[in-house]
């Protein structure tokens, strides 16, 4: 069964620091998603990383995917107000049967 | 045009109504899905769409019915519903199925009285 764990759930950030997000999922998958949610919207695609080493940027925040460690990591740089939300990622099993979500990291920056 | 719209915005609803929530994407996608989201959880995958047919029903109780009229629209069809079913109901669209990105609607907040 594929299960995606991310952490922190919940992130104090300081406006100019850098801080990262883990994501680990328990099976081989071919793709895994990052998207932000702000507090009752909808979901917003960030990132889709779909091979080893993939590394994504856009703005303040990167993504990468080591596959062989089940791991990808959104980093952010220099935080700022606006990052504020909660970030998911969601990984796709072989299959392609389903999309499993984490428990999401609710970022917060204070200046 | 990358929208997905969905309405209504919100639903208040009683344990014996009938509604439908109505999904709609012009992006030519031929998969669409509904989510559900409680406050403070990820979306919940209910049910997959592909070429217009439900492929993945993730064991959604009978209340919840859903409806796929044409590759554009998607229909989520409510029926004497429960308190715990109060929820953010997302629609999503994709090019073909789940291994590429989904788009998502902005969602229809559901509340059962």
């Amino acid at each position: 069964e594929l299960k995606v764990e991310q952490n922190p759930l919940f992130l104090s950030m300081q406006e100019g620091k850098n801080y990262t997000i883990y994501c680990n999922y328990s099976t081989t998958s071919d793709r895994l998603y990052w998207y932000r949610q702000d507090p009752g919207k909808s979901l917003e695609s960030l990132f889709v990383l779909l091979s080893n080493g993939a590394v994504k940027q856009e703005g303040r925040l990167m993504a990468s995917l080591d596959t062989k460690a089940r791991l990808s990591t959104l980093h952010i740089t220099a935080a700022v107000h606006d990052l504020s939300a909660t970030y998911f990622c969601a990984v796709t099993n072989q299959a392609g049967t389903a999309l499993i979500f984490g428990k999401g990291t609710t970022l917060s920056v204070s200046s | 045009d990358t929208e997905v719209t969905q309405t209504p915005k919100h639903l208040v609803m009683g344990m014996t109504n009938k509604k439908s929530l109505k999904c709609e994407q012009h992006m030519g996608h031929r998969a669409m899905y509904w989510y559900k989201q409680k406050a403070k959880k990820p979306p919940e995958l209910m049910f997959v769409y592909s070429y217009e047919k439900l492929s993945i029903n993730e064991s959604v109780p009978s209340r919840f019915s859903p409806e796929c009229p044409n590759s554009s629209l998607l229909n989520l069809h409510l029926h004497a519903l429960q308190p715990e079913d109060s929820a953010l109901y997302l629609c999503a669209s994709s090019d073909r199925g789940l291994q590429e990105t989904q788009y998502f609607g902005p969602g229809t907040r559901l509340l059962v009285l």
